[in-house]
């Protein structure tokens, strides 16, 4: 079964440290990758994919098949940081439907 | 531009009655879907539109729950004899097609069943 497993709940760093952001998977195929964001009174939305390879507001995310893994990385956080964030799955066999699978989120907070 | 509108915000119904939530999604957007978000649980697919196609509603929960989209546009999903597990944020995306587009979703309603 496709299943996107975030195993923290919550995180809590400092400002200006590193966060790394779990995301597992499991899909036999060759799944697309999001991660989703949703900041305080806020409605979600996109921060990243795996296929665009971008890094957007100093987050990354590198798809590793092979421990079946999408980590949201960042080197030095900032207290706008701190939000909910969700890992998604696109099967790759979906077709023309492009319902998301989503983890449980994990919520980030940075304290100054 | 006007971003994916749902209506009401927030909805508080008692058990057994039913309900209609309300997604407008942006100008042109062809496919809509609807997930919920119960507490502790993560966002749970219910329903997607595309177009003229045959809507897929492999995750309806139930019977009681169907839905509409009328001229390719507004979606009304439907809650029928409400039960308290129904309690949840109920969330409409949009997307422009079906492909590896953005889904750029609503702010939901919540919806409590007393």
């Amino acid at each position: 079964a496709q299943r996107v497993t975030q195993p923290e709940k919550l995180l809590s760093v400092f400002k200006g440290a590193p966060v790394e952001l779990k995301c597992n998977y499991s899909y036999s195929g060759s799944p697309e990758l999001f991660w989703y964001v949703q900041y305080s009174r806020q409605r979600l939305q996109l921060l990243l994919r795996h296929i665009s390879r971008e890094s957007i507001k100093g987050f990354t995310a590198d798809l590793n098949k092979g421990e079946t893994s999408f980590h949201l990385k960042k080197p030095f956080a900032q207290e706008e940081d701190s939000a909910m964030y969700y890992c998604a799955l696109i099967p790759s066999r979906a077709g023309n439907n492009r319902k998301l699978i989503w983890g449980l989120g994990t919520s980030l907070a940075v304290n100054p | 531009g006007a971003g994916v509108s749902q209506s009401p915000s927030n909805k508080v119904t008692e058990k057994g009655k039913d309900v209609e939530l309300r997604c407008d999604p942006i100008s042109g957007h062809t496919a809509l879907y609807w997930y919920r978000q119960s507490l502790g649980q993560g966002l749970e697919f219910l329903i997607y539109f595309q177009g003229n196609s045959a809507p897929d509603k492999s995750g309806l929960p139930s019977d009681r729950f169907s839905a509409e989209r009328t001229g390719g546009s507004v979606s009304t999903l439907t809650i029928q004899r409400t039960q308290q597990e129904d309690s949840a944020v109920y969330l409409c995306a949009s997307s422009r097609t079906s492909g590896s587009n953005e889904q750029f979703f609503g702010p939901g309603t919540r919806l409590t069943v007393l």
